[in-house]
């Protein structure tokens, strides 16, 4: 597995403010997601962190409201933009690491944020 | 449908007994099949993971693989209380992107000494 690390762990933020969120890993991985935990609901993915290029992002997710940076192999941010109540939630770094059979999907402690 | 689905529970079983998680899909391309332990306020943590039809064991952890039902099952043998968490079940489509796993809701498993 990987050691992964986020800041803030939490923050409560204003609605209308912006928090950027750090995903640092301790080795080089391919792959980056970040993914968003709202009270109550299971994982949904955001958007994959590309180094060196725009991020891939899901339906429903769009680069103004998330920017996303990936400047190397270890650290990415994901930026929530102009922020509402909505947006509180749980955001998950997560890394894609090479296994034998299958490729291994680990988690970030995440950050907890509250917009009031 | 809902493309993971998972009975949200909770889940209640004394300590010693076997619980039983239960995962459906939908995408019966799916490749890869994954179980994670949540603990409350915690991220999630990779338990096992599995691919081919049958069983695979990990310690307490079984899990348990049917394609033809698109059914995949996580057994803990020997319950302990510290096993009491919210298990979400995932899975990797054939063809999507490595990291586009889909999650069940996950469901709670409490264990009472």
């Amino acid at each position: 597995s990987a050691v992964i690390s986020q800041k803030p762990s939490r923050d409560i933020c204003q609605r209308g403010t912006s928090l950027t969120i750090q995903c640092q890993v301790d080795s080089q991985v391919t792959m980056m997601f970040w993914y968003r935990q709202q009270p109550g609901q299971s994982l949904t993915l955001i958007a994959t962190a590309n180094q060196g290029s725009e991020a891939t992002y899901e339906s429903g997710f769009v680069i103004d409201k998330f920017p996303i940076s990936r400047p190397n192999l270890t650290f990415s941010t994901l930026t929530v933009s102009n922020m509402s109540p909505e947006d509180s939630s749980i955001y998950l770094c997560s890394v894609l690491l090479p296994g034998l059979a299958v490729h291994e999907q680990y988690f970030g402690p995440g950050t907890r944020l509250t917009v009031t | 449908q809902k493309e993971v689905e998972q009975n949200s529970g909770p889940l209640s079983v004394p300590e010693g007994a076997i619980a039983s998680l239960n995962c459906t899909y939908s995408d019966r391309g799916s490749q890869s099949f994954f179980w994670y332990r949540q603990y409350s306020g915690k991220s999630p943590e990779l338990i096992m993971f599995i691919y081919s039809n049958g069983d695979k064991e990990d310690g307490r952890f079984t899990a348990q693989l049917n394609k033809a039902s698109q059914y995949v099952s996580l057994l803990i043998r020997d319950s302990q209380p510290s096993d009491s968490a919210t298990y979400l079940c995932a899975v990797r489509r054939y063809g999507g992107s490595q990291g586009n796993l889909i999650f069940g809701k996950g469901t709670k498993l409490s264990v009472k000494p």
